[in-house]
């Protein structure tokens, strides 16, 4: 059974076209994240949601949208594709936030990964 | 704000040798330490956590890092490298303030074993 699930796997588009890729995890986990990884394998991320609720929202283009019809599902809407979002996205997902009070953290689960092309 | 500095983007060592990948972090608060491995064509999987238990931590496939707050570092380890050891692994750190989870990654380390 797969844990987080990508979709499409593999994406090529032209500029100023408008994709989506979906994110979906069976985990039961409340907390989803998007990370960028672009050519040079740099990982960074872009948003987490907890509970359909945006908690990071990095500093990214308002191109790039999330959305979150549900807590088992994130995903990535980007506007006017440009060169330079060509890159992987690895969506990921965890139980919940971080409590620092009890020394807890979650351990991030990560999908697959979407290659996005763009041309 | 939170770092991750990872020595060598390119490892190479002999099947059965050691293998150290270094791992130096920068952070305000005490830190969570992870080392995610990534093979060809395929997402991220974590190898093991340091989230302020013991400061030597185990995980899969036979790795062991230690948590090392005078020297910043968090080096990942393993006895005798298997060819199924090649991979890029990545350190990442967090600072697991409570509604702000995130992981920031070093540029990863590309280790590839000698047969």
């Amino acid at each position: 059974d797969t844990a987080v699930s990508q979709t499409p796997k593999y994406l090529v588009t032209q500029m100023g076209n408008d994709k989506s890729i979906k994110c979906e995890q069976n985990l039961g986990h409340d907390t989803m994240y998007w990370y960028k990884q672009d050519s040079k394998k740099f990982l960074k991320i872009m948003f987490s949601y907890n509970n359909k609720e945006l908690i990071i929202n990095e500093t990214v283009p308002n191109r790039f949208s999330p959305k979150s019809p549900d807590k088992a599902h994130l995903n990535l809407h980007i506007n006017s594709l440009e060169l330079g979002d060509s890159a992987v996205y690895f969506c990921a997902s965890s139980q919940d936030l971080p409590r620092k009070d009890l020394g807890s953290t979650d351990t991030q689960y990560f999908g697959p990964g979407t290659r996005l092309t763009v041309l | 704000a939170q770092s991750v500095t990872q020595l060598g983007s390119h490892v190479s060592v002999s099947e059965g040798a050691l293998v150290l990948l270094r791992c130096n972090y920068s952070s305000s608060v005490p830190p969570y330490l992870f080392w995610y491995v990534q093979y060809p064509n395929q997402g991220l999987q974590l190898l093991l956590k340091y989230t302020s238990a013991a400061t030597l931590v185990k995980g899969i496939n036979g790795f062991e890092a230690e948590f090392k707050k005078s020297e910043t570092s968090f080096h990942l380890t393993k006895p005798s490298a298997h060819m199924s050891d090649a991979a890029e692994y990545f350190c990442a750190v967090s600072e697991g303030r409570f509604g702000n989870e995130k992981l920031t990654f070093g540029t990863g380390t590309r280790l590839t074993i000698i047969p």
